[in-house]
C-alpha cells in the first residue's frame, strides 16, 4: 500500500498517560495535515505542515497536543496527559500543494479509559 | 465564518431510485468544494471535486454559487452507494467538513 499510512491502528492508555502517533504521507507530497473525528462528526481540522513547516493549529489543539514533522517526511503528533475528552480518531492526509486532492490514512482510533 | 452544513444525518433510499445529498457553505472567498466518501471500513476518499465538473460513479454535484450550494446527486442509487458522505469546503490552508450524511441503499 503507497497510500498514508498511520501507526497504530488503535491505541488505549490510561487517563493521563502520553501517546503519540505517527503518519506517513505520500512521498511527494508536501503538505500534511492532521484531523481529529469523533462520533456523529466530520472530521474537525488540527494542523497542518507546509515541508517541516507548521503553517496552522487550531483552537483545537490545546498546548497538551504537540505535533513535528522532521525533514518534511512523517508526522509524530504527541498528547501529554491525556483525558478522556481526547478519545477520538486521528486522521491524516497528504497533499501536493493547495486545494488538490489530500489522501487520508486509515487513523488511529484512540481511546482513553 | 467558514462552514459547511449538511443538514441530513441519514438518507435511506430503495435501489434505483435517486438520491441528492445536500451540502451548503459559506465561505467569503472564491470556494472550492469536494465530496468524500467513506465505505465500510475503508478510508475516507475523495468522489468528486466541483472544478472538475466530471461524474464519479453517477454521481454530479453542482456549485451553485446563489444558494451557496453544493448538491451531490445520482438518478439511480445502486447498493454499493451505502456509505458515509462528506462535503467539505477547501481554504488555502485546509478542508473543512460538514458533519456527514450516511446514505443507505436498500435492495
Amino acid at each position: 500500500d503507497t497510500g498514508v499510512s498511520q501507526n497504530p491502528r488503535h491505541k488505549i492508555t490510561k487517563r493521563g498517560q502520553n501517546v503519540t502517533f505517527r503518519c506517513d504521507p505520500i512521498s511527494e507530497h508536501n503538505r500534511l495535515y492532521w484531523y481529529r473525528q469523533t462520533l456523529g462528526q466530520g472530521p474537525e481540522f488540527l494542523t497542518y505542515f507546509q515541508n517541516e513547516a507548521q503553517l496552522e493549529k487550531s483552537r483545537l489543539l490545546s498546548d497538551r497536543f504537540s505535533a513535528e514533522r522532521p525533514k518534511g517526511s512523517f508526522s509524530t503528533l504527541e498528547i501529554q496527559r491525556t483525558e478522556q475528552g481526547d478519545s477520538a480518531m486521528y486522521l491524516c492526509a497528504s497533499s501536493f500543494g493547495e486545494n488538490t486532492e489530500a489522501f487520508f490514512g486509515q487513523g488511529t482510533r484512540l481511546t482513553v479509559v | 465564518a467558514q462552514r459547511v452544513t449538511q443538514p441530513e444525518k441519514l438518507l435511506s433510499v430503495f435501489k434505483g431510485a435517486p438520491v441528492e445529498l445536500k451540502c451548503n457553505y459559506s465561505y467569503s472567498g472564491s470556494p472550492e468544494l469536494f465530496w468524500y466518501v467513506q465505505y465500510s471500513r475503508q478510508r475516507l476518499q475523495l468522489l468528486l471535486r466541483h472544478i472538475s465538473r466530471e461524474s464519479i460513479k453517477g454521481f454530479t454535484a453542482d456549485l451553485n454559487k446563489g444558494e451557496t450550494s453544493f448538491h451531490l446527486k445520482k438518478p439511480f442509487a445502486q447498493e454499493e452507494d451505502s456509505a458515509m458522505y462528506y462535503c467539505a469546503l477547501s481554504t488555502t490552508d485546509k478542508l473543512i467538513f460538514g458533519t456527514g450524511t450516511r446514505l443507505q441503499v436498500f435492495p
